[in-house]
């Protein structure tokens, strides 16, 4: 079964700066995405980025990018420029797409604090 | 425009009751889901289901169910409510096309349930 760890239960920032959250998953497919969502004080989950394990080149959506490495299972985010609306629980997500199979199996998230 | 709504948002019901979360999406997704949300455990999965009739335990289905009568709505049922099911519900959907970049999970907006 897959499984989806993120080691960092809480991370902090200051405003302006960059971080990087981390994310490891075990699975035994070559075919799969990986997620992150992020869900803020309304509790509403939003899709970050996406990444398509048969695609080589890192996923960028303006300030957020992924460093996906697949040889080591490893699926970080990084926040360029933090802004305080980037304080949220962000989740790391898997899926083994596929028709009727898929499902999305969650990492325990990361907590992170922008300060001012 | 098309959307995934839960109801009731708050609900707070007594031990042993039974009680049922609504999950209405208008996408016309054939996949939907059901996670719950707990602090240190980050979203897991209770009950899928991959189209009409069609219903599949997730890993922590004990005292849930769910019925798919129609494309648009999986209600979860607890039967006999108890306090370690106080949680945050999240229904989802996605369309099972074709393994394409385009499959993507929505999102309900969560439904904060507590037992006493």
């Amino acid at each position: 079964a897959q499984t989806v760890t993120q080691s960092q239960p809480e991370m902090s920032v200051q405003e302006a700066e960059t971080v990087t959250l981390s994310c490891t998953y075990d699975t035994s497919e070559n075919n799969y995405y990986l997620f992150w969502y992020k869900q803020p004080p309304s509790r509403q989950m939003i899709l970050v980025i996406r990444q398509e394990a048969y695609k080589q080149q890192n996923a960028t959506e303006n300030r957020f990018s992924v460093n996906f490495q697949k040889a080591a299972k490893s699926f970080s985010l990084k926040i360029s420029d933090s802004q305080l609306g980037d304080t949220a629980m962000y989740f790391c997500a898997f899926m083994k797409p596929g028709g009727a199979t898929n499902k999305l199996i969650f990492g325990t998230g990361t907590l992170l604090a922008v300060q001012p | 425009d098309a959307e995934i709504t839960q109801s009731p948002r708050h609900k707070i019901t007594e031990t042993g009751r039974q009680v049922t979360l609504a999950c209405h999406q208008t996408w016309n997704h054939n996949n939907m889901f059901w996670y719950r949300q707990d602090l240190g455990h980050g979203l897991r999965l209770i009950h899928y289901s991959y189209g009409v009739q069609d219903t599949n335990k997730g890993e922590v289905s004990d005292g849930y169910s769910v019925s798919r009568s129609n494309t648009e709505d999986l209600p979860l049922t607890l039967e006999s409510a108890a306090s370690s099911q106080t949680s945050v519900y999240f229904c989802a959907s996605i369309e099972t096309s074709v393994v394409s970049g385009a499959n993507v999970l929505t999102f309900g907006a969560g439904s904060r349930l507590t037992v006493l």
